[in-house]
């Protein structure tokens, strides 16, 4: 089975900008979720949608938002980029039994974001 | 709250040497532990898991134990090599509710020849 891909796994942008990033969970996955890891804060979690339907969101700025479609593919969104964006943003799904979080989360490689 | 603190790294071992990474936690009932690997310039990868109380997870040669008694799940490998060189991560996820993974902070580990 092919595991979760995140696009692009790179991207450089300056401030002010927007991005937007994508996630492809496992195969059956319904649940996906988004972390952002910088040295300073370690891994942060941002939401998880199930269904395409946000079920849970962590602490960060609205700036931040996400979205899934019927596939289970999944975009994260980042508006107006500060400095502090910069970091990896990290994708995970988990199995089929609709217990989300709780199940076992499969991270993809992450989009590695520069906000010059 | 829920929390996991992991040893401070980094770690630098001698390779063959014996490997053991701390862990504790801090949750309510019986959550699930995790320990993840994140090789340089890469993802998160699952190591291994455990979901109850003196469940032993095993991986590659790792193993950790579920202690509810010393709520902990201490990470060891009897003989490291040069390709275990990474950062590994203990999380959790609690026993109830839809609530993220909490990761402990990493602990960087260097193997050298």
């Amino acid at each position: 089975k092919a595991g979760v891909t995140q696009t692009p796994r790179y991207l450089i942008k300056t401030r002010g900008q927007q991005v937007t990033l994508s996630c492809s969970p496992i195969s059956g996955h319904r649940s996906v979720s988004w972390y952002q890891q910088t040295p300073g804060q370690g891994l942060q979690f941002l939401f998880e949608y199930f269904s395409e339907t946000q079920r849970n969101k962590g602490n960060f700025p609205g700036r931040f938002s996400g979205r899934q479609f019927s596939n289970s593919r999944s975009e994260m969104n980042v508006s107006t980029l500060e400095l502090g964006d910069s970091a990896l943003y990290l994708c995970a799904s988990s199995s089929t039994s609709g217990g989300g979080l709780r199940d076992t989360q499969y991270f993809g490689p992450g989009t590695r974001l520069t906000v010059l | 709250g829920n929390s996991v603190t992991q040893m401070e790294g980094p770690v630098t071992l001698s390779e063959e040497a014996f490997l053991t990474i701390n862990c504790t936690y801090t949750a309510t009932g019986y959550p699930s532990l995790f320990w993840y690997v994140q090789y340089p310039g890469e993802g998160l990868q699952l190591l291994l898991k455990a979901t109850k109380a003196d469940d032993k997870g095993s991986n590659k040669g790792f193993e950790a134990t579920y202690r509810k008694e010393t709520t902990s799940f201490h990470l060891e490998k009897g003989s490291v090599q040069v390709s275990d060189s990474a950062v590994y991560f203990c999380a959790l996820t609690p026993s109830s509710g839809n609530t993220p993974l909490v990761f402990g902070k990493g602990t960087r580990l260097s193997v050298i020849a």
